[in-house]
């Protein structure tokens, strides 16, 4: 149980365009979802935490107009990142929260994104 | 914020002997302390967690351990194997939900 899904798992894309990832709970509902990016060798960083129904919470030196954050439903929370640059190549993770268990995270298997 | 502090970076350890990772932090409000191992190009996989109330917890060759008033919390692995080698984050969890992810240790167990 407790499985997150992640699409694409690998995307290259040309400078300028935007890139769309989902983020999917298979078999439980989270009212929160958050957004990680990691490069090589580093640790995972916070960009936001997604709420279901309202505006997504930025962490501080993240440009929420560049990182679009949706959380249309319980299951689905989307990160589209716009108008990429080649600094935007990175792992994106996302994470759950199901509800009632405020407190263990569970990773989706991440995006790698490569802008060239 | 959270500040949560991991040493060491990296970890090479004979295949059965013990391996331990350390982690400080600095919010005295966090309650929440959970241990992740990622392998390369994987997804962070859950392995033991431990909440404030409790000192030590321990699952197969895992243990974790908590000193609250130090602020600080470690990792044990025993008998380590092969399989075993990844990269292994510390994090802690204050009242908000966010998770403060310490830098994280490259262990690598020797055959």
């Amino acid at each position: 149980g407790a499985v997150v899904s992640q699409h694409p798992s690998w995307v290259i894309c040309k400078s300028g365009t935007s890139v769309k990832i989902e983020c999917r709970s298979l078999d439980f509902q989270a009212t929160t979802m958050f957004w990680y990016r990691q490069f090589p060798k580093q640790s995972l960083m916070l960009m936001a935490t997604s709420n279901e129904g309202s505006k997504a919470t930025y962490e501080q030196g993240v440009e929420k107009d560049k990182f679009l954050i949706n959380h249309a439903s319980l299951t689905l929370s989307t990160l589209t990142v716009t108008s990429a640059h080649p600094e935007d190549s990175s792992f994106y993770i996302c994470s759950a929260n199901p509800i009632g268990n405020q407190e263990t995270q569970y990773f989706g298997p991440g995006t790698r994104l490569l802008v060239l | 914020g959270e500040n949560v502090e991991q040493h060491p970076s990296t970890l090479s350890v004979q295949e059965g002997d013990s391996a331990v990772i350390k982690c400080t932090y600095s919010d005295s409000a966090s309650n929440y302390f959970p241990w992740y191992k990622q392998e390369l190009g994987k997804r962070p996989q859950l392995i033991i967690d431990i909440r404030s109330n409790v000192g030590e917890k321990k699952d197969q060759r895992i243990a974790v351990t908590l000193n609250k008033t130090a602020k600080h919390f470690s990792l044990h692995i025993t008998e380590t194997q092969p399989e075993d080698s990844a990269v292994y984050f510390c994090a802690a969890r204050p009242n908000d939900y966010k998770l403060s992810f310490g830098a994280g240790t490259t262990v690598t167990v020797r055959a």
